[in-house]
């Protein structure tokens, strides 16, 4: 059975402080990883997809990676800003199905 | 429309009661998802539909749970003798299909079970 897991649960940090946040698998044989972004009392947005042949990707400040063989995908987050303030989930999606399983996510709050 | 619409946004029921969450999926998109999220945790999910037909229903806690998308647009997740533990924020998700590329979230359904 697939199990994501995100560490840290928490982070806060000062505004201009590059951040990375952890994401780890148990079953390697996924389909693709994706990386929300979830504001309270809000839905999930989609920030980044990697599919499994691939290594990163990037989009502005964020950058994310994927190490399939281990089980791992970390989100780099550049010169966070106070609007970066809010949980990031990851989600994977195996090869049989097409369901999201989610880690229970990061809260992260960035200081002005 | 332009995203995934949800109502209602927040249900408060009795213990007990029956409830009907409504999901309108973007137009065109051929499957659609439900997931609940509990308090502190991640989305679970409960069922997934392509077209008309629930191709995986593995999430559904029990059988007071079940959901239907008759003319492949519009979804409906129904829960009976609702239970206090049943609180949750209800997420319905749409895409284009496979491989999660396109997936998009509503803003949720907070179910309140008193």
């Amino acid at each position: 059975k697939q199990e994501v897991t995100q560490i840290p649960a928490a982070l806060s940090v000062p505004e201009g402080e590059n951040l990375v946040l952890n994401c780890s698998f148990t079953d390697s044989a996924i389909y693709n990883l994706q990386w929300f972004r979830q504001d309270p009392g809000k839905g999930l947005t989609s920030l980044l997809l990697i599919q499994s042949s691939q290594r990163e990707q990037t989009s502005g400040r964020l950058n994310a990676s994927l190490d399939k063989s281990s089980g791992r995908s970390t989100l780099y987050i550049a010169a966070s800003q106070p609007g970066d303030s809010a949980t990031y989930l990851c989600a994977v999606i195996g090869g049989a199905t097409n369901k999201l399983i989610f880690g229970t996510g990061t809260l992260l709050a960035v200081q002005p | 429309g332009a995203g995934v619409s949800q109502t209602p946004s927040n249900k408060v029921t009795e213990k007990g009661k029956y409830v009907e969450l409504r999901c309108d999926p973007i137009s065109g998109h051929t499957a659609l998802y439900w997931y609940r999220q509990s308090l502190g945790q991640g989305p679970e999910f409960l069922i997934y539909f392509q077209g008309t037909g629930a191709a995986d229903d593995s999430g559904l806690p029990n059988d007071r749970f079940f959901a239907v998308r008759p003319e492949g647009s519009v979804s409906t997740l129904k829960i009976q003798r609702t239970e206090r533990g049943d609180s949750a924020v209800y997420l319905c998700a749409s895409s284009l299909g496979l491989s999660g590329r396109g997936y998009t979230f509503g803003s949720g359904t907070r179910l309140t079970v008193v």
